[in-house]
């Protein structure tokens, strides 16, 4: 499995953007680069994932470096709702090893 | 989208008893399931990963006669904590995938939270 460096936390205000970066420098050719979220007291949920090529969806959107050994996670304009710990996942296999994630923190 | 449910969703037992929790997958079939353990301010941990009427794989150092798993149908799998401890206390987690490609989507349920007296 491949290491990932994520920032313990991170503090935004609400409404504005967001960037949430994420090292992966012995992710493997055929890995994925998942993002996932987990709320307090809940389940973690599914944000976006990505290959080699930037991705948008309606939640955020994926930058992936050139080299794939980074990604960054974008808000767009965070919402207090937005407020969680986020886990940076390369993945190659269907199982996902989670790591210590960054704890995001909203300002109304 | 799809929707993953637990149940219970909390659970207070005395130790030495054993504990069922379930994971469902309301509205579609999971071709596997997996459980994760998480502790408090911790990251999650992957216990075991079950596909449908097969054994479940247990990660290393998971007990597998502890901790249970059964997986009787494409929509439901089982986590029996066999004489639990207090250091059982956790946060239990399912998720299940649809398909068998490294980049599906996992649907998470809402945990399931044990309390070992």
């Amino acid at each position: 499995d491949a290491k990932t460096t994520q920032p313990n936390s991170m503090e935004s205000n609400e409404e504005e953007p967001v960037h949430l970066p994420c090292n992966h420098s012995t992710i493997s050719g055929t890995d994925y680069i998942h993002w996932y979220r987990q709320l307090p007291s809940q389940g973690p949920e599914y944000v976006i994932h990505g290959l080699t090529s930037n991705v948008n969806n309606r939640m955020a959107s994926l930058a992936i470096a050139e080299d794939r050994k980074s990604s960054t996670l974008i808000l767009h304009r965070a919402t207090l709702r937005d407020a969680a710990v986020y886990y940076c996942i390369p993945q190659g296999a269907q199982k996902l090893v989670f790591g210590q994630g960054t704890r995001l923190t909203i300002n109304p | 989208g799809a929707v993953v449910s637990q149940h219970p969703s909390w659970v207070i037992c005395k130790s030495g008893t054993s504990v069922k929790i379930e994971c469902r997958s309301l509205d579609f079939q999971a071709t596997t399931m997996f459980w994760y353990r998480q502790f408090p301010k911790q990251s999650l941990m992957l216990m075991a990963t079950s596909n449908e009427g097969s054994k479940a794989t247990y990660e290393q150092g998971v007990e597998k006669d502890k901790f249970l798993i059964n997986h009787a149908s494409l929509t439901l799998s089982t986590l029996t904590v066999t004489s639990a401890h207090p250091e059982d206390s956790s946060f239990y987690i399912c998720s299940a995938v649809s398909g068998f490609d490294s980049y599906n989507e996992q649907f998470f349920g809402p945990g399931t939270r044990l309390t070992v007296l």
